[in-house]
């Protein structure tokens, strides 16, 4: 197996502008999880799903933030308006279960000036 | 209030050395704790997983024990290599929902 995919690796944006993030779980794998990650605040869970249902989006920072999942292989993170404190690496992770060893994908670095 | 702290908040030891990193929680109910090793420019990688009835857990040359009374967990890394070089996460997840605390990472530097 590829491991979790994500894509695009690096995302340089403007203020105001609409970004989506995606991410490819390990196949199998019921649990996906949305993080993000700054040297101010450290590694945050935003958004979990479990089999494509959305269950605990409290760490979402704002309604600019949504997250899809419209199937078991594909989920999306969107920013719309982005603005520059957003910037961060923003990571995906999947699981068997909610309690087992979570597989981290390589992260999006966005910057958003 | 639900917290993760990790001491020493950055670390340089010599390649061969031993090491011990600490973790002091504050989630309750406890449901897991794992401890997480990410390289500069990469993903975090999982190194162990322990419940609550789990007193140690080993993962090659990573030692991780939990002491549950007291709310504490060392990462114990021994004869350490320059791959070493990490920062390494120790992350507590609670019962009902999965809500998970992570600390803020110690930062090992393993020189030669």
């Amino acid at each position: 197996d590829a491991g979790v995919i994500q894509s695009p690796r690096h995302e340089v944006t403007e203020m105001g502008q609409e970004v989506t993030l995606r991410c490819k779980p390990i196949s199998g794998h019921d649990y996906l999880f949305w993080y993000r990650q700054t040297m101010m605040r450290g590694l945050e869970l935003l958004i979990y799903f479990n089999n494509n249902v959305p269950i605990d989006d409290s760490g979402m920072p704002e309604d600019r933030f949504s997250a899809k999942m419209p199937n078991a292989s594909f989920s999306t993170l969107k920013i719309q308006p982005s603005e520059p404190r957003d910037s961060a690496v923003y990571f995906c992770a999947s699981s068997w279960t909610g309690y087992n060893e979570q597989f981290f994908g390589p992260g999006t670095r966005l910057t958003v000036l | 209030k639900n917290q993760v702290e990790q001491s020493p908040q950055s670390l340089i030891i010599l390649e061969g050395k031993n090491c011990t990193l600490q973790c002091n929680y504050t989630v309750s109910p406890f449901s897991n704790l794992r401890w997480y090793k990410q390289d500069t420019g990469r993903g975090p990688v999982s190194l162990t997983i322990m419940t609550f009835s789990e007193n140690t857990k080993s993962n090659g040359r990573y030692t991780a024990t939990l002491d549950a009374d007291t709310k504490q967990s060392s990462l114990h890394i021994t004869a350490s290599q320059l791959s070493d070089s990490a920062s390494y996460i120790c992350v507590v997840t609670g019962t009902g929902g999965f809500k998970t605390i992570f600390g803020a990472g110690t930062r090992l530097f393993v020189k030669a």
